[in-house]
């Protein structure tokens, strides 16, 4: 069955830049999207269609695509951004999820 | 603003079955998707169907097929999901959230606020 992953965790230091990875093997033909969700809160819509964003959703907070791997990118991440990242994608009507992945600000 | 407002946590028996409800304010409801999504303790997030009110028909993941019941009533603005024959392993965070997009890529743009259903003896 077809699935989309993520790395479990990535690191970051203040300031610097966060790139979290999704891979699928039909990611390539269909549209990404990434979630962030904080301990004990619902999961907020960061990017969609790959790398666009909803209003409200800080500019450090970017999408991008190269064949059939997405990136979440967060430039000059916050303590705040800590939290759990998913990516999703839909295919043949039904929705997968990535695993997740922590992020961790240290 | 489109406000996704779910019922409260229940604690149920295993064996026994559970509805959560998911009210919708804001929007226009039966023209998008409500779906849901579990969250098993600790676990990330798995799709487990969706209903487009104005067609009635629910979709399922394959996982979840006949064990789960998704319905909407158009008139309250109110999505339901039900599961039958609880066990432990149910245990979880229930989300209904409304999708958005085409085709190509539907996304989750609106969640409620979630509902955590306890199956214990």
């Amino acid at each position: 069955s077809y699935e989309v992953t993520q790395p479990p965790s990535v690191s970051v230091s203040p300031g610097q830049t966060a790139s979290i990875t999704c891979s699928g093997d039909k990611l390539g033909d269909k549209y990404a999207a990434w979630y962030h969700q904080k301990a004990g809160q619902s999961p907020v819509l960061v990017i969609y269609e790959d790398s666009k964003r909803p209003s409200g959703i800080p500019e450090r907070f970017s999408g991008s695509k190269s064949g059939n791997t997405a990136t979440l990118t967060i430039s000059g991440t916050q303590d705040m951004d800590e939290a759990d990242y998913y990516c999703q994608a839909w295919d043949s009507s039904t929705v997968l999820f990535g695993g997740g992945t922590k992020l961790t600000v240290l | 603003q489109v406000q996704l407002v779910q019922s409260g946590a229940e604690v149920k028996k295993p064996g026994s079955s559970v509805k959560v409800s998911c009210k919708a304010s804001g929007g226009t409801f039966s023209s998008y998707a409500i779906n849901w999504v579990r969250q098993a303790p600790g676990q990330g997030l798995e799709w487990m169907g969706g209903i487009i009110p104005m067609f009635g028909t629910a979709k399922y993941a394959q996982k979840f097929q006949g064990g789960v019941t998704i319905t909407a009533d158009e008139s309250t603005s109110t999505a339901y999901m039900e599961v039958s024959s609880l066990r432990s392993e149910d245990t979880a965070v229930y989300y209904c959230a409304r999708s958005s997009g085409t085709v190509r890529g539907y996304y989750f743009d609106y969640w409620g606020q979630g509902t955590l259903v306890t199956v214990s003896s």
